[in-house]
């Protein structure tokens, strides 16, 4: 099973400041299926990017992904307030297909 | 617009069974694998398996061989998810999920709909 370790597990920014999360994979993934999902609490998963690097459909371009092999990168260039919540990285290349633990972005 | 319901929460005693549906609407539904994914408290999400909505074949994790069921009624554009000897572990949050992709490509996918989730509680 590939595990993915998704770092920092907090992160504290303000509005309008530059994001970057990291997902890191036990192995190399497989044509880099690699998802990042936003969550805001009580609700469900919401897709950002899927394939490492192609924006979900109603994404604003202010989120980016980028990455290959075992390393993955989530970029939200500025900050809006809307934007603070957990985002979760997912690898959908090799059945178990499993997520990161998530990182919590907070507003600092 | 595309729109996935599951059902109302459930409470459960440690080794009985639960039932979760998902109602698919806004598409054509046998068009997209379904995938069903759980969320225990403080854990991170898990993917239990996969069904074709045409046809019905399924694929399950390891961890939930046995134990888990997931069926499909195409009369009805709807997803079942039923998962037995409970234990209190499987406290969690329930969601089905559909594969981005068409097809045989909906089997690897990531989720682009998410129904809303189901509190599934195990206590006795």
């Amino acid at each position: 099973e590939i595990v993915l370790t998704q770092s920092p597990g907090t992160l504290s920014l303000s509005p309008g400041e530059r994001a970057t999360l990291s997902c890191r994979a036990s192995q190399s993934l497989s044509r880099s299926f690699l998802a990042w999902y936003q969550q805001k609490v009580g609700q469900a998963p919401r897709l950002l990017i899927y394939a490492t690097s192609s924006r979900a459909t109603g994404i604003p371009d202010r989120f980016s992904g980028s990455g290959s092999g075992t390393d993955f990168t989530l970029t939200i260039s500025r900050l809006e307030p809307e934007d603070f919540a957990v985002y979760h990285c997912q690898q959908y290349g090799t059945s178990p297909y499993t997520f990161g633990q998530g990182t919590k972005l907070e507003i600092k | 617009q595309v729109q996935l319901v599951q059902s109302g929460a459930e409470v459960r005693k440690p080794g009985a069974s639960v039932k979760v549906s998902c109602k698919a609407s806004g598409y054509s539904f046998s068009a997209h694998h379904f995938h069903w994914v759980r969320q225990a408290p403080g854990q991170r999400l898990e993917w239990m398996g996969i069904i074709n909505p045409s046809g019905g074949s399924t694929s399950y994790s390891k961890k939930f061989q046995g134990r888990v069921t997931m069926t499909t009624s195409t009369s009805t554009s709807t997803v079942y998810m039923e998962l037995s000897s409970l234990g209190s572990a499987d406290t969690a949050v329930y969601y089905c999920a559909r594969a981005g992709n068409t097809g045989w490509q909906g089997i690897a996918s990531y989720y682009d709909y998410w129904g809303q989730g189901t509190l599934v509680t195990v206590s006795s």
